[in-house]
């Protein structure tokens, strides 16, 4: 059973700080790795993926990747009321066609 | 922008009815999927379809559920006979080949009453 784990929050930053929001995974062979933000009542939004380990930087985004620790992450700089949202972290195998098993998400509140 | 767009938003329906949901893929993406989300719950994968077949469906994908593309570009979600427990928003999405990122529809909220 592959799991994706995340800390529910909500985790809660004042604007302008940087927000820290972490993701285990059990499956070693996952590949593929995938940041979602969801706003209440609406649908899944790709922030950023990735793929090696390290980080990886996309604007006030930086996803990082540790397959030893089975572990990905995605900080957001300068964080905005904006951003207050949950997070999902997705995770799926190397090959395309594969489903992505989620993880139950992170609520963040950026606080004005 | 291309989008993956879903149809109807919101659907209510009895229990022990028959739903329909659908879904238009962005054109030439070879590779569909719907997930639900049972409220407050995570986003948990129901099916996935490649080449008009299924490729993968979870232990949530009973005899009661089935999929379809029955042209080239609808994609849709069958449920035969509802039960309290399906309300959920169900997602469509789908993916490019030899891209490996998924776009989500908006979404159909369905409630069974």
């Amino acid at each position: 059973q592959k799991e994706v784990e995340q800390n529910s929050g909500p985790l809660s930053v004042p604007e302008g700080a940087i927000a820290s929001l972490n993701c285990t995974y059990s499956d070693r062979g996952s590949q593929s790795f995938f940041w979602y933000r969801q706003y209440s009542g609406k649908s899944p939004e790709l922030i950023m993926f990735i793929y090696s380990n390290g980080d990886k930087e996309d604007g006030r985004f930086t996803a990082q990747l540790n397959k030893a620790s089975q572990y990905v992450s995605l900080l957001i700089r300068d964080s905005q009321p904006s951003d207050s949202a949950t997070y999902l972290c997705a995770v799926n195998g190397y090959n395309y066609g594969q489903n992505f098993v989620f993880g139950p998400g992170t609520r963040l509140s950026v606080l004005p | 922008e291309p989008e993956v767009t879903q149809t109807p938003s919101h659907q209510v329906t009895q229990m022990g009815q028959e739903v329909i949901l659908r879904c238009v893929p962005i054109s030439n993406h070879l590779y569909f999927y719907w997930y639900r989300q049972i409220l407050g719950q995570k986003v948990e994968f129901l099916v996935s379809f490649y080449n008009n077949e299924i490729s993968e469906k979870s232990e949530i994908f009973d005899d009661q559920f089935s999929v379809e593309r029955p042209d080239g570009s609808n994609f849709t979600l069958k449920i035969r006979s509802t039960k309290l427990e399906d309300s959920a928003m169900y997602f469509c999405a789908s993916e490019a080949s030899a891209k490996n990122i998924q776009y989500f529809g908006a979404g159909t909220r369905l409630s069974v009453l």
